[in-house]
């Protein structure tokens, strides 16, 4: 699993609150994603990161940000929680150098938004 | 975008088939491919990574091939068992090494 750790791994938020979800890795990879699974849709891009402070949009940012202030940290906010995000929300790396940008996922976050 | 189509959706063999898991991509600008197996309520594991340049990868009873021109990736399950019942997902990496998602194949293999 290459160290990757999401927390929480379930929770159950109120609409219109901010929600932070957290992916830690141990092993300092450059690339980092978040992705949500819903039914019907597979997984879907969210936000990714190239580096520290180093971030970028992917297919359904609307109403999310992201933070990488560490290498280690990949920090998930959704801003103002909806229905619509209830969702299992998933954290990825890209191991470059010997697995040739072989991807790693966490285990997941199940979030609903009551 | 990278649109991904899995084909079928659904599988159901008895133990013992070969199993034959069809995936297509239209951009063939593609970095890496990989195939992942994702048991019900848990994560995605990885299976196999195709390089571009590559026609095809093995492990053990799993093999992949990939024809990139034509936007099309096959995974082989040779003599299933029932512990290879999961959804198989593929995913095409493209920049970034960011991954484009089919919404799967369901496969059950029957005792």
């Amino acid at each position: 699993d290459a160290g990757i750790t999401q927390s929480p791994r379930h929770k159950v938020t109120e609409t219109g609150t901010p929600v932070t979800l957290r992916c830690h890795q141990t092993e300092n990879h450059r690339y980092m994603y978040w992705y949500r699974q819903d039914p019907g849709h597979g997984l879907r891009l969210i936000h990714y990161s190239y580096g520290v402070k180093d971030t970028d949009k992917g297919e359904v940012s609307d109403g999310y940000s992201v933070s990488r202030s560490k290498t280690e940290d990949f920090l998930l906010t959704l801003e103002s929680a909806t229905s619509s995000q209830t969702s299992v929300y998933f954290c990825a790396i890209s191991v470059l150098a010997s697995a040739q940008g072989e991807a790693f996922f966490g285990q997941g976050t199940r979030l609903t938004v009551v | 975008k990278q649109e991904v189509t899995q084909i079928p959706a659904a599988l159901s063999v008895p133990e013992g088939e070969n199993l034959v898991l069809n995936c297509s991509f239209t951009d063939s600008a593609i970095y890496n491919l990989q195939w992942f197996r994702q048991d019900p309520g848990k994560g995605l594991t990885s299976l196999l990574l195709i390089q571009s340049s590559q026609r095809e990868q093995t492990s053990g009873r799993l093999n992949a091939s990939l024809d990139k021109s034509s936007g099309r990736s096959t995974l082989y399950i040779a003599a299933s068992q029932p512990g290879d019942s999961a959804t198989y997902l593929c995913a095409p990496g493209g920049d970034d090494y960011k991954l484009s998602f089919g919404a799967g194949t369901t496969v059950t293999v029957r005792a």
